[in-house]
């Protein structure tokens, strides 16, 4: 059975800081894996998707890693602003499209 | 490009009520998933169609919990009778259906069972 870690699960930095979130997996035969904004009382938003056979994927100030083998991936966001303040989600797709997730990591970036 | 879609946004009712949620999904999506979002944690996914067949239900509560989705397009998740712990936001989720596409969400409903 597929779990997912997120770590820490909430994090405050001041802003302009670049910052790392953790994600972790038990089963490392995946096709994918998702990155997710989510901010409060809204749905989930769509960062990066790195699949299985890439190392990484950027997008503007977010960049996301994928090793496998270890089962760990992570999402480091450069020059962090206030508006980056949400929940980020990370779901690994097991196959089928079946997507597992993370309890996410709550972000706070104070001006 | 349109969105998800879901409603309502909001649902109060009260226990051993029914409810019922409704999702339309991006056009041309194969993909449709529904799941539960407790306060605090991640969401765990109730149930994922392909077309209008279910691909996996193995979470969904099937002693209360019902989904379908008609003609392959829009589905519906009804909960009767509804319980205290049932209180949460329930996303809907749609995506291409081939591998490696991303999904996208909807607003999600949220409810609260009193």
């Amino acid at each position: 059975k597929q779990e997912v870690t997120q770590i820490p699960a909430a994090l405050s930095v001041p802003e302009g800081e670049n910052l790392v979130l953790n994600c972790s997996f038990t089963d490392s035969a995946i096709y994918n894996l998702q990155w997710f904004r989510q901010d409060p009382g809204k749905g989930l938003t769509s960062l990066l998707l790195i699949q299985s056979s890439q190392r990484e994927q950027t997008s503007g100030r977010l960049n996301a890693s994928l090793d496998k083998s270890s089962g760990r991936s992570t999402l480091y966001i450069a020059a962090s602003q206030p508006g980056d303040s949400a929940t980020y989600l990370c779901a690994v797709d097991k196959g089928n499209n079946d997507m597992r997730f993370g309890a996410g990591t709550r972000l706070t970036v104070k001006p | 490009e349109a969105g998800v879609a879901q409603s309502p946004r909001y649902k109060i009712i009260e226990k051993r009520q029914s409810v019922a949620f409704w999702c339309n999904p991006i056009s041309g999506h194969a993909t449709l998933y529904w799941y539960q979002q407790i306060l605090g944690q991640g969401p765990k996914l109730l149930i994922q169609f392909q077309n209008n067949g279910v691909v996996d239900d193995s979470q969904l509560p099937k002693d209360r919990f019902s989904a379908e989705r008609l003609k392959g397009v829009d589905s519906t998740l009804k909960i009767q009778p509804a319980k205290l712990e049932d209180s949460a936001v329930y996303l809907c989720a749609s995506s291409l259906g081939q591998q490696n596409t991303e999904a996208f969400f909807g607003q999600g409903t949220r409810l609260t069972v009193v």
